[in-house]
């Protein structure tokens, strides 16, 4: 199936240390949505963005869509233990049934 | 956000029995649902997608008649695993959705282990 190319895969981080992670797609995306999960349950949506360009923050977190419209970012600043999980992206395709395609994920642990 | 209810959170049945999972938007209707699959340390890959009162629309390679899909009312979708292996042995995620570009509200999914 689809995926999005998401970056990096996996990190180790101090505590209070800013993070960065991506999703870059070859496909046109009418919304971005960032997901955080983690083990056995299902994902819960952090940020959702709907224009190209817009920086949406949440909290600590912060993400944008990409001007071309194939790609997002995610910051999380001052990392803290409870961040630890697995982060998505996922883009949804702009007609039809619009769709959402999911990035590979970025498993984020927090060394305290 | 809004709250997606999906049920049973675990179960575990023999061989080649039937298996339902429901996914229930609780506070929103939803007209389009998506069941995903998820295998251990993967991501998501979307199986199908349900509108209310049509057929689902499933992605390349994912059997229709193994995998049952009914979205008989917008509040609710079942997926059905038929004739169940070993090997459909997963993560089985639904998320639920307004028409359109909006947010999709994931269920805290299923866990199905086929002895």
């Amino acid at each position: 199936g689809q995926q999005l190319n998401q970056s990096p895969q996996s990190m180790f981080i101090q505590e209070g240390e800013d993070v960065s992670m991506n999703c870059t797609s070859s496909s046109i995306f009418n919304t971005w949505l960032w997901y955080k999960q983690e083990p056995g349950e299902g994902p819960v949506l952090l940020i959702a963005l709907y224009k190209a360009g817009e920086l949406t923050s949440n909290g600590r977190l912060t993400a944008q869509f990409g001007i071309t419209r194939k790609d997002s970012f995610l910051n999380i600043s001052a990392s803290i233990p409870s961040d630890v999980g697995i982060y998505f992206c996922a883009g949804q395709l702009t007609s039809g049934t619009y769709k959402y395609i999911f990035g590979t994920g970025t498993r984020l642990k927090v060394l305290a | 956000g809004a709250v997606v209810s999906q049920h049973p959170s675990r179960v575990i049945c023999k061989s080649g029995t039937s298996v339902k999972i429901e996914c229930r938007s609780l506070d929103f209707q939803a007209t389009t649902m998506f069941w995903y699959r998820q295998f251990p340390k993967q991501s998501l890959m979307l199986m199908a997608t349900s509108n209310e009162g049509s057929k689902a629309t499933y992605e390349q390679g994912v059997e229709k008649d193994k995998f049952l899909i009914n979205h008989a009312s917008l509040t609710l979708s079942t997926l059905t695993v038929t004739s169940a292996h070993p090997e459909d042995s997963s993560f089985y995620i639904c998320s639920a959705a307004l028409t359109g570009p909006t947010e999709a509200f994931f269920g805290q999914g299923t866990r199905l282990t086929v002895v």
